[in-house]
């Protein structure tokens, strides 16, 4: 069974900085891309960052280009969300999603920047 | 970047009439390898988002043949063809076709 586990989520001060992890498992990770998606609360769904099968391609909405770093380590199943430079509108539940056409999600992890 | 409108936003409907949603986006999402990539998602309360059509047509696995996808360029329908208690929740058309990704706003589905 395909999941994902999203994890790093908390409460920041705004332009602080959060890591988020996505562990996965079931299947192959090194030969899918991935993608992070969010959802503000009480709004829809924003796609946020992609990444593919071996890392070296990398796409980013610009709401978070240059403050959000997207990355994976295929040795051990990880996603990763590097967020830095936060803002309050950055408050959101944030999912990774198996593959750019996102066949799979996780649970979602909380992240709230506040003062 | 592609805007995708749903419409209507908000469904209220009866338990085993049929639904159906529309998505039309600002340009063709006709990709360079000729595929088509216009996806569903269904949000259940509380739940995460869920992949139910993917390519305009085509159902994953374990989605129940009442829900279908259709359309071709820029306009897109999902249609349910008995709506069940189960179907309550919101959802969303995205383009996997350009950078960046785009979801359109949410159509709420509702019983009356």
């Amino acid at each position: 069974e395909v999941q994902l586990l999203e994890s790093g989520g908390g409460l920041e001060q705004p332009g602080g900085s959060l890591r988020l992890s996505c562990v996965v498992s079931g299947f192959t990770f090194s030969t899918y891309a991935m993608s992070w998606v969010r959802q503000a609360p009480g709004k829809g769904l924003e796609w946020v960052s992609f990444i593919g099968p071996g890392g070296l391609t990398t796409y980013y909405a610009d709401s978070v280009k240059g403050r959000f770093t997207i990355s994976r380590d295929n040795s051990k199943n990880t996603l990763y969300l590097q967020m830095n430079s936060l803002r309050a509108d950055d408050t959101a539940l944030y999912y990774c999603a198996k593959t750019g056409q996102m066949d799979v999600w996780g649970h979602g992890t909380a992240v709230t920047v506040s003062s | 970047d592609v805007v995708m409108t749903q419409s209507p936003l908000s469904l209220p409907v009866t338990l085993g009439q049929p639904a159906s949603i529309s998505c039309r986006s600002s340009q063709s999402l006709v990709s360079s390898d000729g595929n088509t990539y216009l996806n569903w998602f269904q949000q259940r309360p509380g739940q995460s988002p869920r992949r139910l059509i993917y390519k305009v047509s085509n159902r994953d696995s374990g989605v129940p043949d009442r829900f279908s996808g259709s359309g071709s360029g820029i306009d897109f329908t999902l249609q349910i063809s008995r709506v069940e208690a189960e179907d309550v929740g919101i959802y969303y058309c995205m383009q996997g076709t350009h950078w960046p990704r785009t979801f359109g706003q949410g159509t709420k589905v509702e019983i009356k």
